[in-house]
């Protein structure tokens, strides 16, 4: 069975530092994408960062950067200089198959960022 | 170029009462997928239509849950006879592409149910 395991119910992090929000994953497939969503207060799912299997590199959207461990199965979130704004659920999420948009959810992190 | 639409945003029913959600997907998208959020959890996939056609319902309950995308307006997520487990965040997200290697996945605010 695919699963995807967020195992930090809640973290909290001083405004300006760094935080990692873990992700590990169970899959047979070989090429996939893997996804972070954050969800603020006013519910939108919105797509930080997604990361192709067959790339290496990892990949970074400004202040956000994931760690991709193929072999480990693991998928972690880093922010950087964070901001109140980051404040939020995030989600990993994993396409059910490898290659549809029937994502799998993990059960989140709440994030809350401290002035 | 507007997002994805969903309506109502709020929705209260009383239990055995019929719930209509609707959604409208990006211009240009022919993919539209709902998702269920319980509270205190991740979405989960409901159903995952394309114009005029169910492809995939193997989140949805056999009974009283059923979706459409016509060939023309929105999707639309009935919910027969509501219960208050029903009560949930309820996403719609739209894609362009199928696949995850194509398709980027857009949400919309989502619907709130509340079944009293």
């Amino acid at each position: 069975a695919q699963t995807v395991t967020q195992s930090q119910p809640e973290m909290s992090v001083q405004e300006a530092e760094t935080v990692t929000l873990s992700c590990t994953y169970d899959t047979s497939e070989s090429n996939y994408y893997l996804f972070w969503y954050k969800q603020p207060p006013s519910r939108q799912m919105i797509l930080v960062i997604r990361q192709e299997a067959y790339k290496q590199q990892n990949a970074t959207e400004n202040r956000f950067s994931v760690n991709f461990q193929k072999a480990a199965k693991s998928f972690s979130l880093k922010i950087s200089d964070s901001q109140l704004g980051d404040t939020a659920m995030y989600f990993c999420a994993f396409p059910h198959g490898g290659a549809t948009n029937k994502l799998i959810f993990g059960t989140g992190t709440l994030l809350a960022v401290q002035p | 170029n507007a997002g994805v639409m969903q309506n109502p945003r709020h929705l209260v029913r009383r239990r055995g009462q019929e719930a209509r959600l609707r959604c409208s997907p990006m211009k240009g998208h022919s993919h539209v997928y709902w998702y269920r959020q319980l509270p205190e959890e991740g979405l989960k996939f409901m159903v995952y239509l394309q114009k005029e056609n169910i492809i995939d319902e193997s989140g949805m309950p056999k009974e009283r849950f059923s979706a459409e995308f016509p060939k023309e307006g929105p999707s639309i997520l009935r919910i027969q006879q509501v219960v208050r487990g029903d009560s949930a965040a309820y996403f719609c997200a739209s894609s362009e592409e199928q696949g995850a290697l194509g398709g980027e996945l857009f949400f919309g605010e989502g619907s709130r149910l509340t079944v009293l």
